[in-house]
Protein backbone atom coordinates (compact mmCIF):
# COMPACT_ATOMS: atom_id res chain seq x y z
CA UNK A 1 0.00 0.00 0.00
CA UNK A 2 1.13 3.51 -0.88
CA UNK A 3 2.37 5.71 1.92
CA UNK A 4 -0.40 8.17 0.17
CA UNK A 5 -3.02 7.79 -1.70
CA UNK A 6 -5.34 10.14 -4.10
CA UNK A 7 -7.43 9.21 -6.85
CA UNK A 8 -5.43 10.64 -9.86
CA UNK A 9 -8.47 11.72 -11.46
CA UNK A 10 -9.46 13.73 -13.89
CA UNK A 11 -12.19 15.28 -12.24
CA UNK A 12 -14.56 17.39 -14.91
CA UNK A 13 -16.66 19.89 -13.43
CA UNK A 14 -18.28 23.31 -14.65
CA UNK A 15 -17.50 26.73 -13.82
CA UNK A 16 -19.50 27.61 -10.44
CA UNK A 17 -19.63 23.19 -9.32
CA UNK A 18 -18.42 22.65 -5.62
CA UNK A 19 -15.87 19.87 -5.65
CA UNK A 20 -13.76 17.69 -3.15
CA UNK A 21 -10.66 15.86 -3.15
CA UNK A 22 -9.80 13.12 -0.82
CA UNK A 23 -5.71 11.91 0.33
CA UNK A 24 -5.67 8.77 2.71
CA UNK A 25 -2.32 8.14 4.50
CA UNK A 26 -1.05 5.57 6.39
CA UNK A 27 1.64 7.03 8.45
CA UNK A 28 -0.74 7.63 11.57
CA UNK A 29 2.19 9.31 13.63
CA UNK A 30 2.56 11.80 10.47
CA UNK A 31 1.57 15.82 12.22
CA UNK A 32 1.96 17.45 9.02
CA UNK A 33 -0.19 17.66 6.08
CA UNK A 34 -0.34 19.82 2.83
CA UNK A 35 -2.30 20.36 -0.18
CA UNK A 36 -0.40 21.41 -3.40
CA UNK A 37 -1.04 23.25 -6.94
CA UNK A 38 1.04 22.49 -9.73
CA UNK A 39 0.13 23.57 -13.28
CA UNK A 40 1.27 21.75 -16.34
CA UNK A 41 4.92 21.64 -16.37
CA UNK A 42 5.66 23.56 -13.53
CA UNK A 43 6.75 23.25 -10.49
CA UNK A 44 4.26 22.60 -7.50
CA UNK A 45 2.98 25.35 -5.06
CA UNK A 46 1.62 25.25 -1.71
CA UNK A 47 -2.11 26.15 -1.26
CA UNK A 48 -2.65 25.02 1.83
CA UNK A 49 -1.74 23.83 5.19
CA UNK A 50 -3.96 21.60 7.03
CA UNK A 51 -4.73 21.58 10.53
CA UNK A 52 -6.77 19.18 13.11
CA UNK A 53 -9.44 21.79 12.90
CA UNK A 54 -9.99 22.32 9.19
CA UNK A 55 -8.80 25.53 7.69
CA UNK A 56 -10.52 27.87 4.80
CA UNK A 57 -8.94 30.04 2.89
CA UNK A 58 -11.64 31.95 0.53
CA UNK A 59 -13.23 29.36 -1.71
CA UNK A 60 -10.61 26.49 -0.41
CA UNK A 61 -11.44 24.37 2.93
CA UNK A 62 -9.03 21.77 3.78
CA UNK A 63 -10.06 19.15 6.65
CA UNK A 64 -8.31 16.47 8.42
CA UNK A 65 -9.48 13.15 10.03
CA UNK A 66 -7.43 11.30 11.96
CA UNK A 67 -9.59 8.85 12.28
CA UNK A 68 -10.06 7.37 9.25
CA UNK A 69 -6.48 9.08 8.17
CA UNK A 70 -7.52 11.22 5.45
CA UNK A 71 -7.33 15.12 4.66
CA UNK A 72 -9.38 16.50 2.41
CA UNK A 73 -9.62 19.52 -0.02
CA UNK A 74 -13.14 21.20 -0.70
CA UNK A 75 -13.70 23.87 -3.71
CA UNK A 76 -16.72 25.82 -3.60
CA UNK A 77 -17.45 28.71 -7.25
CA UNK A 78 -14.88 26.87 -9.33
CA UNK A 79 -13.46 29.23 -11.68
CA UNK A 80 -11.35 28.06 -14.83
CA UNK A 81 -8.16 28.91 -13.73
CA UNK A 82 -8.84 26.09 -10.64
CA UNK A 83 -7.87 23.55 -13.25
CA UNK A 84 -4.56 21.64 -12.14
CA UNK A 85 -2.87 19.06 -10.61
CA UNK A 86 -3.78 18.76 -6.51
CA UNK A 87 -0.87 17.20 -4.86
CA UNK A 88 -1.61 15.92 -1.56
CA UNK A 89 1.90 15.65 1.15
CA UNK A 90 2.38 13.89 4.32
CA UNK A 91 4.90 14.69 6.90
CA UNK A 92 7.16 11.73 7.27
CA UNK A 93 8.82 12.37 10.77
CA UNK A 94 11.11 15.27 12.44
CA UNK A 95 13.57 15.22 8.93
CA UNK A 96 10.94 17.36 7.94
CA UNK A 97 10.50 15.58 4.68
CA UNK A 98 6.75 15.35 2.51
CA UNK A 99 5.70 12.13 0.82
CA UNK A 100 3.31 13.03 -2.12
CA UNK A 101 0.30 11.42 -3.60
CA UNK A 102 -0.01 11.02 -6.95
CA UNK A 103 -1.95 14.29 -7.85
CA UNK A 104 -5.57 14.69 -8.61
CA UNK A 105 -5.97 15.95 -11.91
CA UNK A 106 -8.98 19.03 -11.78
CA UNK A 107 -10.45 20.38 -15.18
CA UNK A 108 -13.05 23.13 -14.96
CA UNK A 109 -14.98 23.47 -18.27
CA UNK A 110 -16.93 26.85 -19.28
CA UNK B 1 13.01 37.27 1.86
CA UNK B 2 14.09 33.30 1.25
CA UNK B 3 14.29 32.01 -2.81
CA UNK B 4 15.38 28.81 -4.65
CA UNK B 5 17.27 28.91 -7.62
CA UNK B 6 17.65 25.44 -9.90
CA UNK B 7 19.06 25.16 -13.23
CA UNK B 8 19.15 24.67 -15.61
CA UNK B 9 15.74 24.99 -16.75
CA UNK B 10 15.90 22.25 -19.56
CA UNK B 11 18.33 19.41 -20.14
CA UNK B 12 18.68 16.49 -23.19
CA UNK B 13 21.63 14.75 -22.42
CA UNK B 14 22.84 11.28 -24.19
CA UNK B 15 22.54 8.31 -22.56
CA UNK B 16 25.94 7.53 -20.59
CA UNK B 17 27.04 11.20 -20.23
CA UNK B 18 27.06 12.84 -16.81
CA UNK B 19 24.78 14.86 -14.86
CA UNK B 20 25.11 17.56 -11.97
CA UNK B 21 22.10 19.89 -11.46
CA UNK B 22 22.61 22.68 -9.09
CA UNK B 23 19.92 23.66 -6.38
CA UNK B 24 20.87 26.94 -3.87
CA UNK B 25 18.74 28.53 -1.43
CA UNK B 26 19.07 32.39 -0.17
CA UNK B 27 17.75 33.92 2.76
CA UNK B 28 17.87 31.18 5.21
CA UNK B 29 20.44 29.06 7.42
CA UNK B 30 20.56 25.46 7.53
CA UNK B 31 17.78 24.10 5.67
CA UNK B 32 16.41 20.74 5.26
CA UNK B 33 17.29 19.87 1.47
CA UNK B 34 15.51 17.66 -1.24
CA UNK B 35 15.67 15.85 -4.53
CA UNK B 36 12.61 15.18 -6.34
CA UNK B 37 11.81 13.51 -9.32
CA UNK B 38 8.46 13.50 -11.18
CA UNK B 39 8.36 11.03 -14.59
CA UNK B 40 5.83 12.48 -17.09
CA UNK B 41 2.13 11.53 -15.94
CA UNK B 42 3.23 10.40 -12.37
CA UNK B 43 3.75 11.85 -8.87
CA UNK B 44 6.97 13.20 -7.45
CA UNK B 45 9.50 10.51 -6.03
CA UNK B 46 12.04 11.29 -3.42
CA UNK B 47 15.04 10.89 -4.17
CA UNK B 48 17.67 12.43 -2.05
CA UNK B 49 17.24 14.92 1.41
CA UNK B 50 19.45 15.93 3.83
CA UNK B 51 18.93 17.81 7.20
CA UNK B 52 23.04 19.71 6.94
CA UNK B 53 25.87 20.00 5.60
CA UNK B 54 27.68 16.78 4.49
CA UNK B 55 24.38 14.85 5.52
CA UNK B 56 23.00 12.78 2.71
CA UNK B 57 19.96 10.12 3.10
CA UNK B 58 19.12 8.49 -0.29
CA UNK B 59 15.45 7.77 -0.84
CA UNK B 60 15.58 4.67 -3.21
CA UNK B 61 18.73 2.89 -5.03
CA UNK B 62 19.64 4.39 -8.30
CA UNK B 63 21.92 5.63 -11.39
CA UNK B 64 21.70 9.25 -8.89
CA UNK B 65 23.73 10.58 -6.22
CA UNK B 66 23.50 13.83 -4.04
CA UNK B 67 25.89 16.26 -2.40
CA UNK B 68 25.82 19.09 -0.53
CA UNK B 69 29.12 21.02 -0.08
CA UNK B 70 27.85 24.11 1.34
CA UNK B 71 25.04 24.88 3.68
CA UNK B 72 22.31 26.65 1.08
CA UNK B 73 23.51 24.23 -1.58
CA UNK B 74 22.41 21.12 -3.47
CA UNK B 75 23.76 19.04 -6.30
CA UNK B 76 22.26 16.06 -7.49
CA UNK B 77 24.94 14.01 -9.97
CA UNK B 78 25.26 11.34 -12.37
CA UNK B 79 28.45 9.50 -13.74
CA UNK B 80 25.96 7.72 -16.74
CA UNK B 81 22.70 8.70 -17.21
CA UNK B 82 19.78 6.10 -18.41
CA UNK B 83 17.47 6.52 -20.62
CA UNK B 84 14.74 6.26 -17.34
CA UNK B 85 16.68 9.39 -15.72
CA UNK B 86 14.30 11.06 -17.82
CA UNK B 87 12.28 13.23 -15.91
CA UNK B 88 11.44 17.15 -14.32
CA UNK B 89 13.41 16.90 -11.22
CA UNK B 90 12.71 19.66 -8.65
CA UNK B 91 14.71 20.72 -5.89
CA UNK B 92 12.62 22.19 -2.31
CA UNK B 93 13.49 23.43 1.14
CA UNK B 94 11.60 23.89 4.41
CA UNK B 95 12.60 24.10 7.96
CA UNK B 96 11.95 22.07 10.50
CA UNK B 97 7.95 20.46 9.58
CA UNK B 98 6.57 22.96 7.55
CA UNK B 99 5.42 22.88 4.06
CA UNK B 100 8.08 23.54 0.77
CA UNK B 101 8.78 25.40 -1.27
CA UNK B 102 10.19 23.94 -4.56
CA UNK B 103 12.25 25.55 -7.27
CA UNK B 104 11.34 25.46 -11.00
CA UNK B 105 12.34 22.04 -11.76
CA UNK B 106 14.70 21.07 -14.57
CA UNK B 107 13.17 19.19 -17.37
CA UNK B 108 15.60 16.38 -17.92
CA UNK B 109 15.35 14.50 -21.58
CA UNK B 110 17.89 11.51 -21.96
CA UNK B 111 18.78 10.57 -25.64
Amino acid sequence: RKEVEQDPGPFNVPEGATVAFNCTYSNSASQSFFWYRQDCRKEPKLLMSVYSSGNEDGRFTAQLNRASQYISLLIRDSKLSDSATYLCGQGSGNTGKLIFGQGTTLQVKP
Amino acid sequence: SQTIHQWPATLVQPVGSPLSLECTVEGTSNPNLYWYRQAAGRGLQLLFYSVGIGQISSEVPQNLSASRPQDRQFILSSKKLLLSDSGFYLCAWNMEDDGYTFGSGTRLTVV
